[in-house]
């Protein structure tokens, strides 16, 4: 149980388009979302915790502009990075929870490569 | 201000003794606390947790110690395993808040 898939799992675009990443919970009912960022030997830094039907909360430092976070269904949030520039280069990685979990169940990951 | 520490960025164990991961914090609000385990270019995968109230949980092949005075938690692996090897996370929530604070990681080797 407690599976998280995210979709696509490694992108390459072109600077300035746009990119949409998804998650979703597959046997769960995600109450809360979050997103991370990794870069390479580093931990993970959370970008933003969504809440379905809520605005994203997003963490200091971080565009909400640039990354637009929706969280529309219990099921399903997705991650859009506008503009994308060669510094958003990353792998963004989200997790989800259910309503009083504490653990934070992770999907396996997106590489973006912008070009 | 890292909040969550992992001194020891990589640890190399022989098959089948004890693995022995470290991780320190410095807020003491902090009331759960959870180990990841995670593969490259992988998402991480929870192992264990502990709740504060607590100083032990076992899962099979792996124990959580936490030491609330020392405000220190250790990851036990016995025995330690090949597929064992992997970066591991330490992470921490505050009471009543939901987000995750995670260290910055320890790559496990397993050597056979």
């Amino acid at each position: 149980g407690a599976v998280v898939s995210q979709h696509p799992s490694r992108v390459i675009c072109k600077s300035g388009t746009s990119v949409k990443i998804e998650c979703r919970s597959l046997d769960f009912q995600a109450t809360t979302m979050f997103w991370y960022r990794q870069f390479p030997k580093q931990s993970l830094m959370l970008m933003a915790t969504s809440n379905e039907g809520s605005k994203a909360t997003y963490e200091q430092g971080v565009e909400k502009d640039k990354f637009l976070i929706n969280h529309a269904s219990l099921t399903l949030s997705t991650l859009t990075v506008t503009s994308a520039h060669p510094e958003d280069s990353s792998f963004y990685i989200c997790s989800a929870r259910w309503t009083g979990a504490y653990e934070q169940y992770f999907g396996p990951g997106t590489r973006l490569t912008v070009t | 201000d890292q909040q969550v520490k992992q001194n020891s960025p990589s640890l190399s164990v022989q098959e089948g003794r004890i693995s022995i991961l470290n991780c320190d914090y410095t807020n003491s609000m902090f009331d759960y606390f959870l180990w990841y385990k995670k593969y490259p270019a992988e998402g991480p995968t929870f192992l264990i947790s502990i709740s504060s109230i607590k100083d032990k949980n076992e899962d099979g092949r792996f124990t959580v110690f936490l030491n609330k005075s020392a405000k220190h938690l250790s990851l036990h692996i016995v025995p330690s395993q090949p597929g064992d090897s992997a970066v591991y996370f330490c992470a921490a929530r505050g009471f009543g808040n939901e987000k995750l604070t995670f260290g910055t990681g320890t790559r496990l080797t397993i050597i056979p």
